[in-house]
């Protein structure tokens, strides 16, 4: 079955510093990932994804995420910070020849950016 | 007007009562998808159509019912609905199953007293 971790409920980082959230993933294919970003009282917003191809993946707001298949994880990173990247995290995966239409969510992560 | 429309907003609601939440994507998606978020939670997929058929229903209560009447619009009918089913519901539409990215609405909060 598919499934994804966020280990960590929060993650607090200076501005200017670079951020990583991490994600890790088990499915029984070759997954599609996919990071999404979650403001106050909206609805998700698509960041980027990982298909196929380079593990290095660039996405909106200067995110980018890098896929490693060894460690099954696909952490999103930003180089350095703003207060506005401040926001819920969610990380998900699709398992193309098992899971059809599912998309399987993580179950977020906080980041603050402290100016 | 673009993207994924919710209404309403914002619902209260008594257990007795019926109401349905709407959604409305003008991208030209043929799948939508109905999403429950609670606090603490992580999202709930709780249906799917693609073109215009439903192809997934996660054990759902029969309490939710939803409807596509075409490809562009999707409704969630709600009656005699229970206290821990206040949450926030998301739309969500996308090009086919594969590759394609989730395009969110801006979620109905609803609240059961």
């Amino acid at each position: 079955a598919q499934s994804v971790a966020q280990p960590e409920d929060q993650v607090n980082v200076a501005e200017g510093n670079p951020l990583t959230v991490k994600c890790t993933y088990s499915v029984s294919g070759n997954p599609y990932l996919f990071w999404y970003v979650q403001y106050p009282n909206r609805g998700l917003q698509f960041l980027l994804k990982y298909i196929t191809g380079d593990n290095l993946v660039k996405g909106s707001y200067g995110f980018e995420a890098e896929f490693n298949k060894s460690q099954t994880s696909f952490h999103l990173k930003k180089p350095s910070a703003l207060v506005s990247d401040s926001a819920l995290y969610f990380c998900a995966v699709r398992d193309p020849p098992t899971g059809g239409f599912k998309t399987i969510f993580g179950a977020g992560t906080r980041l603050f950016v402290k100016a | 007007e673009t993207g994924v429309t919710q209404t309403p907003r914002h619902l209260v609601m008594g257990m007795t009562n019926k109401k349905s939440l709407k959604c409305e994507q003008h991208l030209g998606h043929n799948a939508m998808y109905w999403y429950k978020q609670s606090a603490k939670k992580p999202l709930e997929l709780m249906f799917v159509y693609s073109l215009e058929e439903r192809v997934e229903n996660n054990s759902v209560p029969s309490r939710f019912s939803p409807e596509c009447p075409n490809s562009s619009h999707l409704f969630l009918h709600l009656h005699t609905l229970q206290p821990e089913d206040s949450a926030l519901y998301l739309c969500a539409s996308s090009q086919g199953a594969s590759t394609g990215e989730l395009f969110f609405g801006e979620g109905s909060r609803l609240t059961v007293l």
